[in-house]
């Protein structure tokens, strides 16, 4: 049964960056039909997709946190990561890791998926100095 | 990208049907058929309840149902009960492999 993790500081300063890790186990990071993504949640609010990886290494981020994000994978450790530089206040929220189902081949044919169906159990970071 | 619209709160009699809808644009919900939908429960990670607009995963009850029309996309629950009282999220995708959420529904079984 695959399961996600996420690891990381749960207080970050005002203007650091904040860094998380998410572990998968059960399954392997380098399957080909999925990316390994990130959201978040703030207090009381919504969620925000922050962005996603695919084990090869490419990436695709919220445009709005495009300048401040940095998301990696190690297939070794069978993890992937979060940076969000420069943070503030409004970055504090609950961070959750997903799988993230893109697309698969069947034969000759690929079918194109858009869904998280897999959720870590969250982490809080709080920024605050 | 902005936020898809979702009502602030939705609320229900055990047994009966409550509709929520989601709003975007022709550059999420009306340009795809790519809109999920997940259920949070208070202090809880989201739980994907329906995707690709309509299909439901498996083991997620057929109480739960979603269609679209135009730029609106809207989850069903049919036969409401108790433990259905949670927020409720839709997620579509915006083109470019990005993502726009919804910005939730709270449904309470009255």
């Amino acid at each position: 049964q695959l399961q996600l993790q996420e690891s990381g500081p749960g207080l970050v300063k005002p203007s650091e960056t904040l860094s998380l890790t998410c572990t998968v186990s059960g399954g392997s990071i380098s399957s080909s039909s999925y990316y390994w993504g990130w959201i978040r949640q703030p207090p009381g609010k919504g969620l925000e997709w922050i962005g996603s990886i695919y084990y090869s290494g490419s990436t695709y981020y919220n445009p709005s946190l495009k300048s401040r994000v940095t998301i990696s994978v190690d297939t070794s450790k069978n993890q992937f990561s979060l940076k969000l530089s420069s943070v503030t206040a409004a970055d504090t929220a609950v961070y959750y890791c997903a799988r993230d189902l893109r697309g698969f081949w069947s034969g000759l044919n690929y079918y194109y998926y858009y869904y998280m169906d897999v959720w870590g159990k969250g982490t809080t970071v709080t920024v605050s100095s | 990208q902005s936020a898809l619209t979702q009502p602030a709160s939705v609320s229900g009699s055990p047994g009966q049907s409550i509709t929520i809808s989601c709003t975007g644009t022709s550059s999420d919900v009306g340009g795809y058929n790519y809109v999920s939908w997940y259920q949070q429960h208070p202090g809880k990670a989201p739980k994907l309840m329906i995707y690709d607009v309509s299909k439901r995963p498996s083991g997620v009850s057929n109480r739960f149902s979603g269609s679209k029309s135009g730029n609106t996309a809207s989850l069903t629950i049919s036969g409401l009960q108790a433990e259905d009282e949670a927020d409720y999220y839709c997620c579509s995708y915006a083109g470019s492999s990005t993502y726009v959420f919804g910005t939730g529904t709270k449904v309470t079984v009255l």
